[in-house]
C-alpha cells in the first residue's frame, strides 16, 4: 500500500525565514497532494493541495512543488511568522472510482518560528 | 471547521466498556471519515462512508464499527475499548464527483482515554 515518508520531524526557524518540509509517497499511481496545518487541541486544516496534473502552485506566502518523476513534494512557507508555528502533515491519494480521498499521511513536522 | 462537529470532545472510560463518538455535518457532504492520530503517526485511517448507509474499512479498522443511517451524521463505535485505542480521533467530510479526489475537511477531535 501507499507510504508517505515526511522530513524534518522538527524544524526550528527565526521569524522572516524561509522554512520547507519534504515528503516522499510510494504509489506512482497517487494523485493528489494535499498539506494540512494544526494548531494546538485543534483538527488539521488543509492549507494548499496540489494535483498530479501541475507542478507547482502558490498561495501568497505558501507553495507546493510536486515531482511525480522522484515522487517527492514539498511545502514551501516564506516570510515565516509566529503565527505559522504549528504541525505540518503532507498526505498522498490515489484515484478512486467513487471521488472518496483515501489519505495516507505522513508523520507530521513540528515548525517553531521564533520573533 | 467547516460546519463538523464532534462529540463528546473528551471522554474518559475504563477498559471493556463501549464507546460511541459522534460526527455531525452540516455541509451535505456525500463521503465521511474517521481517523485517528497518535504520536509519530500521523493520521491513520479508521472506516469512511460513501452514502447513507455505506461504509468501508480503512487502514486500522480493527475494533471499530461504524454507522450512517443519515446524511449528516457518521457514529464510531468501541464495542469494547482497550487502551490501545486510546487517542485522538477526527472526524472529516469530502465532496464528490468523477472519480477526482475533493478536498477533506476535518472536525475538532475527540479525545479518548481508556483507563
Amino acid at each position: 500500500g501507499e507510504n508517505v515518508e515526511q522530513h524534518p520531524s522538527t524544524l526550528s526557524v527565526q521569524e522572516g525565514d524561509s522554512a520547507v518540509i519534504k515528503c516522499t509517497y510510494s504509489d506512482s499511481a497517487s494523485n493528489y497532494f494535499p498539506w494540512y496545518k494544526q494548531e494546538l487541541g485543534k483538527g488539521p486544516q488543509l492549507i494548499i493541495d496540489i494535483r498530479s496534473n501541475v507542478g507547482e502552485k502558490k498561495d501568497q506566502r505558501i507553495a507546493v512543488t510536486l515531482n511525480k518523476t522522484a515522487k517527492h513534494f514539498s511545502l514551501h512557507i516564506t516570510e515565516t511568522q509566529p503565527e505559522d508555528s504549528a504541525v505540518y502533515f503532507c498526505a498522498a491519494s490515489r484515484p478512486s472510482r467513487g471521488g472518496y480521498n483515501k489519505l495516507i499521511f505522513g508523520a507530521g513536522t513540528r515548525l517553531a518560528v521564533h520573533p | 471547521d467547516a460546519g463538523i462537529t464532534q462529540s463528546p470532545r473528551h471522554k474518559v472510560t475504563e477498559t471493556g466498556t463501549p464507546v460511541t463518538l459522534r460526527c455531525h455535518q452540516t455541509e451535505n457532504h456525500r463521503y465521511m471519515y474517521w481517523y485517528r492520530q497518535d504520536p509519530g503517526h500521523g493520521l491513520r485511517l479508521i472506516h469512511y462512508s460513501y452514502g447513507v448507509k455505506d461504509t468501508d474499512k480503512g487502514e486500522v479498522s480493527d475494533g471499530y464499527s461504524v454507522s450512517r443511517s443519515k446524511t449528516e451524521d457518521f457514529l464510531l463505535t468501541l464495542e469494547s475499548a482497550t487502551s490501545s485505542q486510546t487517542s485522538v480521533y477526527f472526524c472529516a467530510i469530502s465532496e464528490s464527483g468523477g472519480g477526482y479526489p475533493y478536498e477533506q475537511y476535518f472536525g475538532p477531535g475527540t479525545r479518548l482515554t481508556v483507563t
